[in-house]
Order: C-alpha cells, then structure tokens, then sequence
C-alpha cells in the first residue's frame, strides 16, 4: 500500500495554465506538506498543513495556493503557470508538526513550456 | 533560521564505513536534527533523528556532540546501493518551525 500519493506523476504544459497537482496519505498522519526541487536539486519547503489549518506558508508567489480538503489530502493548486514554475513537486506527511519524521511521495515533474 | 552546512561530494568504497558531517552552528535549543537519503526520481527517505549524544538504529548512527553546532551520520559497511544524495536538516523545534534542507551529500559508492 502506497503510504504518500501524488498524481500525476508527470505534468506537463504550457505557461499561463492552470494546474493542480492532488496529494493523498494513508499514515493518518496529522501533517502534510508541499516542496519544490528545482534543477539544482534544492528542496524548498512551500507550504505545511497541520490539522486542515496553515501552519507554514514559505515567500511563494499567491499564484500557488494549496488546499486541504481533510488532513488525508493536501492539494497544490497553480495558477498562470511561469518556465520557472518548472520542477519536482513532492508531498509529504508527518505524525505531526513537531519532530515526527516526513514521509514522501514519489514526487510530481511539472514541465512548464 | 538553522542553516546546514555540508560536503558536496564524498566518495567511498564497498565495505567501508561512511562518515558524513553536517555544521548547523544556530541550532535552536529545541530543534532536532534529521538525516534524509535521497535516490534519483525518488521523494527523500528518512533515516535517522537524534537530538543529542548518539543515535543509532538498522540502518545508520547519528552523533551529535554537547554543543549540538555539527552532527555526524555515520553507515557502516556501505554497499553499491547507498549511492545516493543524503540531507542534513535541522527544525522541529515548533509548529511553525522552518524546516530547511541543505544542499545534500552526494555520496558515491564504487565496488
């Protein structure tokens, strides 16, 4: 069983698009969040969910806006999609916010052309 | 913020024990200290966390010294598939707690 999930695996578009990318975990964990690995294989944390509520909302442009419809999903909604928007989005969840150990999804590559 | 500092790159051969150091200097009083192996089309993958002394478990140790400013991830008998980038993280310490990945290890393992 897939404890993090992503979909879809691979995105690719066209800038000034609209996309979503869906993240579900099974871990009944309380916490889940968003980061980005650009080309130089950084990993930037985005976004973190605790509980539905926002707790970590790192300088991203509003263009990004995540959404939590229960704290088993954690969706990355972007809008008006930029080349620099191009990366490696993955999802991840933790018991909670505090110093649980992450777990990640497989990651999502969006492609923006 | 907790920044981490570490090698680039290290190289290593099958068998042999790995030691990767990671320099957090502001390390915040609560914060932990986590170590992450990353492979290739992968998300990363915990391995270890520790907050002070030593920590070990199946697959690494952690040895963080008193004053807790660099911590050591040491795999013993590394083999082919270890090769892998390995991240150093310092955070935890609140809810709202930044938590930021450094550059990574990318560490190289040959026969």
């Amino acid at each position: 069983d897939t404890a993090v999930s992503q979909t879809p695996k691979y995105l690719v578009t066209q800038m000034g698009n609209d996309k979503s990318i869906k993240c579900e975990q099974n871990l009944g964990h309380d916490t889940m969040y968003w980061y980005k690995q650009d080309s130089k294989k950084f990993l930037k944390i985005m976004f973190s969910y605790n509980n539905k509520e926002l707790i970590i909302n790192e300088t991203v442009p509003n263009r990004f806006s995540p959404k939590s419809p229960d704290k088993a999903h954690l969706n990355l909604h972007i809008n008006s999609l930029e080349l620099g928007d191009s990366a490696v989005y993955f999802c991840a969840s933790s018991q909670d916010s505090r110093r649980g150990e992450q777990y990640f999804g497989p990651g999502t590559r969006l492609t923006v052309t | 913020l907790a920044k981490t500092t570490q090698p680039i790159s290290m190289d290593s051969y099958e068998g042999q024990e790995v030691n990767i150091t990671c320099s957090h200097n502001n390390i915040a009083t609560n914060d932990y200290i986590t170590w992450y192996q990353q492979f290739p089309s992968q998300g990363p993958r915990f391995i270890i966390q520790g907050y002070k002394t030593k920590v070990t478990n199946e697959v690494a140790s952690l040895f963080i010294p008193a004053d807790r400013k660099s911590s050591t991830l040491s795999l013993p008998r590394v083999s082919l598939s270890d090769t892998a980038v390995y991240y150093c993280l310092v955070g935890g310490s609140s809810s709202a707690s930044k938590i930021i990945f450094g550059s990574g290890t990318r560490l190289s393992i040959r026969p």
